[in-house]
């Protein structure tokens, strides 16, 4: 069965590093997202995109993030200056088409310290 | 409007008993309405979802109850087991200009004992 793959797993960085988080969507879904679950919490939406550009970003999405799709297989989120309230897991996951099923990632786990 | 109110927050349940997990939303735009399971280190995974002009589906021993007029929805699992235990999410769907966005709830950490 396809799987949206994300990597690294759990990721440690230090306050004001830089992070990428990187996510390979299934290869025929055309919208893809990000989410951030802090722990204990509720799942929260980030930023959605498609056709190449962010179509819908949430007040979390602030100008520390970026996304891009760099070669048409990955899907990476940047986070430029990280605080400790960045740490979460974050789930990347893609749909097909509208009305389709959402596939999730197994996250990754992005500690600051 | 873009809130999903759920409930409990926690669940404790015997083995075979029923676990109910309520959801409500304010979005009458909502379309659709998925519950995710979450299990410890994992990402969500789709367990079954409703669309509005439902009021009732069932998968084994998961049922979703739909009140499309009291804009609520619930997760009954029937014969819980422990295996069942994990984080359950109710969410709602709904378009955002040409796009769809899931909204999830707080989510609800089921624990079944034997």
């Amino acid at each position: 069965e396809p799987e949206v793959t994300q990597t690294p797993s759990h990721q440690v960085t230090q306050m004001g590093q830089e992070v990428i988080l990187r996510c390979v969507p299934i290869s025929n879904h055309l919208y893809f997202y990000w989410y951030r679950q802090i722990l204990g919490q509720k799942v929260e939406f980030l930023v959605s995109f498609y056709n190449n550009e962010i179509s819908e970003k949430s007040e979390i999405f602030d100008d520390q993030f970026s996304v891009e799709r760099p070669d048409g297989s990955n899907f990476t989120l940047k986070i430029r200056s990280t605080k400790l309230e960045d740490s979460a897991m974050y789930f990347c996951a893609s749909y097909r088409g509208l009305n389709t099923e959402a596939f999730f990632g197994q996250g990754t786990r992005l500690t600051v310290v | 409007q873009q809130q999903v109110k759920q409930s409990p927050q926690s669940l404790i349940v015997q083995k075979g008993g029923i676990s109910i997990i309520n959801c409500a939303y304010e979005n009458t735009a909502f379309d659709y309405f998925p519950w995710y399971q979450q299990f410890p280190g994992k990402g969500p995974a789709l367990l079954i979802a409703i669309r509005p002009d439902v009021s009732e589906k069932k998968e084994g021993r998961f049922t979703i109850s739909f009140n499309k007029s009291a804009k609520q929805f619930s997760l009954h699992i029937m014969d819980s087991q422990p295996g069942d235990s994990a984080t359950y999410f109710c969410a709602a769907r709904g378009r955002s200009g040409g796009y769809q966005k899931v909204t999830f709830g707080t989510g609800t950490k089921l624990q079944v004992i034997p």
